[in-house]
């Protein structure tokens, strides 16, 4: 069975341009988790869906940030416009349900905005 | 505000030795905490967890051990393999912050051979 695939697994763009993040989720797990990992700051959750519904964006930084589901399946996150310090490893994860339930990472969106 | 906090960022253990990760988290209401191990260029896996009920959890070669008192939980990995080389995650939840999990900054392990 795959598991949790992210796509593009690289991306190099400049400041001020709009990049997507995808993930699409293990078959039949109800929940989405969006995380970034950065040297400074380690793991983070930047926001987290049961059902297609968002319950927690607390962690997304700021309004350039935007995160969605159109379906059951799919997932992404879009940076608008891009910055320098938006530069990390974006992972996505799903569960069967919640987020105390195991969470199946992908491999990660290795993201460079210069 | 760091609430979970691994004060190691490297550890560097002999095959067939014991490994020993830390991690202190600051808020009382967690309630589950899980370790994850991540190898380069992949996602972080589950490894273990523990509920603040008990004091120990044992899988093979790894057992965690909570410290409620001491806000202080451990990873341990008797006997450790080179392949156990990797980074350490450990997280913490609680019911009253929408259950997410709050990660720490991970100890990256070596086993030498």
């Amino acid at each position: 069975d795959a598991g949790v695939i992210q796509s593009p697994r690289h991306e190099v763009t400049e400041m001020g341009q709009e990049v997507t993040l995808r993930c699409k989720l293990i078959s039949g797990h109800n929940s989405l988790f969006w995380y970034r990992q950065t040297m400074m700051r380690g793991l983070e959750l930047l926001i987290y869906f049961n059902n297609n519904v968002p319950i927690d964006d607390s962690g997304m930084p700021e309004d350039r940030f935007s995160a969605k589901m159109p379906n059951a399946s799919f997932s992404t996150l879009k940076i608008q416009p891009s910055e320098p310090r938006d530069s990390a490893v974006y992972f996505c994860a799903s569960s069967l349900f919640g987020s105390t339930d195991t969470q199946y990472f992908g491999p990660g969106t290795r993201l460079t905005v210069l | 505000d760091q609430q979970v906090k691994q004060n190691s960022p490297s550890l560097s253990v002999q095959e067939g030795r014991i490994s020993i990760l830390n991690c202190d988290y600051t808020n009382s209401m967690f309630d589950y905490f899980l370790w994850y191990k991540k190898y380069p260029a992949e996602g972080p896996t589950f490894l273990i967890s523990i509920s603040s009920i008990k004091d120990k959890n044992e899988d093979g070669r790894f057992t965690v051990f909570l410290n409620k008192s001491a806000k202080h939980l451990s990873l341990h990995i008797v006997p450790s393999q080179p392949g156990d080389s990797a980074v350490y995650f450990c997280a913490a939840s609680s019911p009253s912050n929408t259950g997410k999990l709050i990660f720490g900054q991970g100890t990256t392990l070596q086993v030498k051979p």
